[in-house]
């Protein structure tokens, strides 16, 4: 199974309303990351998150990290219709026989609609 | 511009045809890794290099062959493409292992 799997699977919300989405994971990690996925193309990294850290603001982006749970969130505040895209967080591993291995979950699709 | 550049964005192929997918960056990354993605099954690595001459399997390396000969190309090859590796292909590359990845516009491969 996946180290990475977000929830929801797909979330629509109106536009102005804020939206979360989770990722939980199974092994333990260095840094935690999302990105965003426009439909088809590359993805482009949001945030990072530490191990070591617990909770992370960009903009109308935050980022938390519980360790304990193996799990983080992505909240973003005031959506818009631009936000419409897909979100996944990725995981690298703290092993050292892992190291450079990535794993990114199956995604967020979010549409908000104007 | 800081990119990450693959080549073709589209191909479509038979079975069996030996073909390659570049892939080159501009910054200067140590780590460069592939990826596929498929409906329902997210993205998953492939292969990557934490740098020149070293490179290492992802979850999904059955075949593919990867080289990395130099630090800015890291060209993914396919010796007899099958059907299931219908998909979209994305390379990405970072500073290190652990930075924020940059990725390519993806090429969509199609084999009949």
């Amino acid at each position: 199974s996946q180290q990475g799997e977000e929830d929801p699977q797909a979330l629509s919300i109106q536009e102005g309303e804020n939206a979360t989405m989770n990722c939980s994971y199974k092994t333990s990690i260095n840094n935690l990351q999302w990105y965003r996925q426009n439909s088809g193309r590359g993805l482009v990294h949001l945030i990072l998150i530490r191990s070591n850290e617990r909770e992370k603001h960009s903009g109308r982006l935050r980022v938390t990290l519980d360790t304990s749970k193996k799990s983080s969130s992505l909240l973003i505040t005031a959506s818009r219709a631009a936000d419409t895209a897909s979100y996944f967080c990725a995981t690298d591993r703290r092993d050292n026989t892992n190291a450079g291995k990535s794993t990114f979950g199956d995604g967020t699709t979010l549409t908000v609609k104007p | 511009e800081a990119q990450v550049t693959q080549n073709p964005r589209y191909l479509i192929t038979v079975t069996g045809k030996k073909l390659t997918v570049t892939c080159s960056q501009n910054m200067n990354h140590e780590y460069m890794s592939w990826y596929r993605q498929d409906p329902g099954l997210g993205l998953r690595q492939i292969y990557y290099s934490m740098n020149v001459e070293v490179t290492d399997k992802g979850d999904v390396p059955e075949g593919y062959k990867v080289s990395r000969k130099e630090k800015r190309n890291f060209p993914l090859i396919l010796e007899s493409p099958s059907p299931n590796q219908t998909s979209l292909y994305f390379c990405a590359s970072s500073l290190t292992e652990r930075s924020p990845l940059h990725f390519g516009n993806g090429t969509r491969l199609t084999v009949t």
